[in-house]
């Protein structure tokens, strides 16, 4: 079973449309969770870090339920530029602080 | 402010040969990690490193593939012998502490290696 299991998608959706990604970790220790965004054979970049809260960054929501160890990403009137894919990603600390990276959903919003 | 610099940003080698991978962390930062991203596949973690140490290898294959992070100097991934199924796309990312922290990785473009 991968560390960090998401559906690799993609999502097809129409421009102004909500999108949500999952995402799952097996590891109960883990500690930290972020979303990353990685464009067509670019390098990844930070989207997001995931509080137990939930927070919010303009049209990005993030939710994080450590009980069920599922992590999501809420994109609301989505855009043309927000089509990438998109990386949950996990920190365990006990594993000496690297990331994990999950498969990535890949999303694509056409006009 | 430069990024994280890699280079060769394409590399072709033909089996049997070595590659030689190079990252410059971003200034300031003492935390570099390579991670090894095969068409299709997300990214996975391959080694940790500190100037002049080794912090985890555990994602490192057991034979032909190396890494150092020298005191001067940009740190170097080294694959002896490549097969065809070392072809991939490796990044380097660098931190100024080490993600237990933020969490945040500053990634560099990426070394394309094509083994023929």
């Amino acid at each position: 079973r991968k560390e960090v299991e998401q559906d690799p998608g993609p999502f097809n959706v129409p421009e102004g449309a909500t999108v949500a990604f999952n995402c799952t970790y097996s590891n109960s220790a883990s500690q930290s969770f972020f979303w990353y965004r990685q464009d067509c054979r670019k390098e990844p970049k930070l989207l997001m870090s995931v509080y137990s809260s939930g927070n919010e960054d303009g049209r990005f929501t993030a939710q994080l339920n450590r009980a069920s160890q599922y992590i999501s990403l809420l994109i609301r009137d989505s855009k043309l530029s927000d089509s990438a894919t998109y990386l949950c990603v996990v920190n365990n600390y006990n594993q000496g602080g690297k990331l994990i990276f999950g498969q990535g959903t890949e999303l694509s919003v056409k006009p | 402010n430069a990024g994280v610099m890699q280079n060769p940003r394409h590399l072709v080698r033909r089996r049997g040969q070595e590659a030689r991978l190079r990252c410059s962390p971003m200034k300031g930062h003492s935390h570099v990690y390579w991670y090894r991203q095969l068409p299709e596949e997300g990214l996975k973690f391959m080694v940790y490193l500190q100037k002049e140490n080794i912090i985890d290898e555990s994602g490192m294959p057991k034979e032909r593939f190396s890494a150092e992070f020298p005191k001067e100097g940009p740190s170097i991934l080294r694959i002896q012998q490549v097969v065809r199924g070392d072809s991939a796309a490796y990044f380097c990312a660098s931190s100024a502490t080490g993600t237990a922290n933020t969490g945040e990785l500053f990634f560099g473009e990426g070394s394309r290696l094509t083994v023929l």
